[in-house]
């Protein structure tokens, strides 16, 4: 089976860095993603990590350990508008074929 | 616009009631996956199609059932409803299976 965890819920003031983190155990592991859906709207696409490492993509960068089932999202220069749930989800090959499976996502609130 | 649409993207109806709910990919994109987000929830992951295949199923109920068309668009059928099955319903594809997914704005459900 699968199992994601992240936190419920963090605060972070206007223009700090924030990290949020993700841990999983699945059995299929084949890549990790991170998305971002404001209240009421689509998820969409931030990062993609398939290695170990860290991912930079302006001021979103992404880790992962895949020994040590773990990975995090880092927010930089923080901004009112990254206010969201921070999904991370994980692809999961088992059974032939390849679907994306979803933690419970984080709720960002960023404060002037 | 991301390219995936749904329709609608809103429904009322009472409880006992059958809907359908229709998902159009991005052009070019095989892969369709339908999840389900009740309020404050994660991503729950209903099931997926490839090129008018059924490939992966998630926590989907027997009252709930989906398919693809050949022309690639996709039609989840919800019947029986109850209140719980009030939700957001998005859907996504991807080009193949398990790639970064582009997700639809959803059809927000709401059973009375």
């Amino acid at each position: 089976g699968q199992n994601i965890d992240q936190p419920t819920e963090m605060t972070a003031t206007e223009g700090a860095i924030v990290q949020i983190n993700c841990t999983y155990q699945t059995s299929g592991f084949n890549g990790l993603f991170w998305y971002q859906q404001h209240a009421g709207e689509a998820p969409t696409f931030l990062s993609y990590n398939v290695l170990d490492g860290l991912e930079e993509k302006g001021r979103f960068s992404s880790f992962l350990s895949r020994s040590k089932g773990y990975s995090y999202l880092l927010l930089k220069e923080l901004q009112m508008k990254d206010s969201a749930s921070y999904l991370c989800a994980v692809r999961d090959g088992s059974g032939g074929y390849n679907k994306l499976i979803f933690g419970a996502g984080t709720r960002l609130a960023v404060h002037p | 616009d991301s390219g995936v649409t749904q329709t609608p993207k809103h429904l009322i109806t009472a409880t006992g009631q059958r809907v359908t709910l229709r998902c159009s990919p991005r052009s070019g994109d095989l892969s369709v996956y339908w999840y389900q987000q009740s309020l404050d929830q994660g991503l729950q992951f209903l099931i997926q199609y490839y090129n008018g295949e059924e490939r992966a199923k998630g926590n989907i109920l027997e009252r709930f059932s989906a398919q693809q068309f050949p022309d690639l668009h996709s039609e989840l059928n919800l019947s029986s409803l109850e209140l719980g099955d009030s939700a957001l319903y998005f859907c996504a594809s991807s080009i193949g299976q398990g790639d970064g997914y582009t997700f639809g704005s959803g059809t927000r459900l709401t059973v009375v």
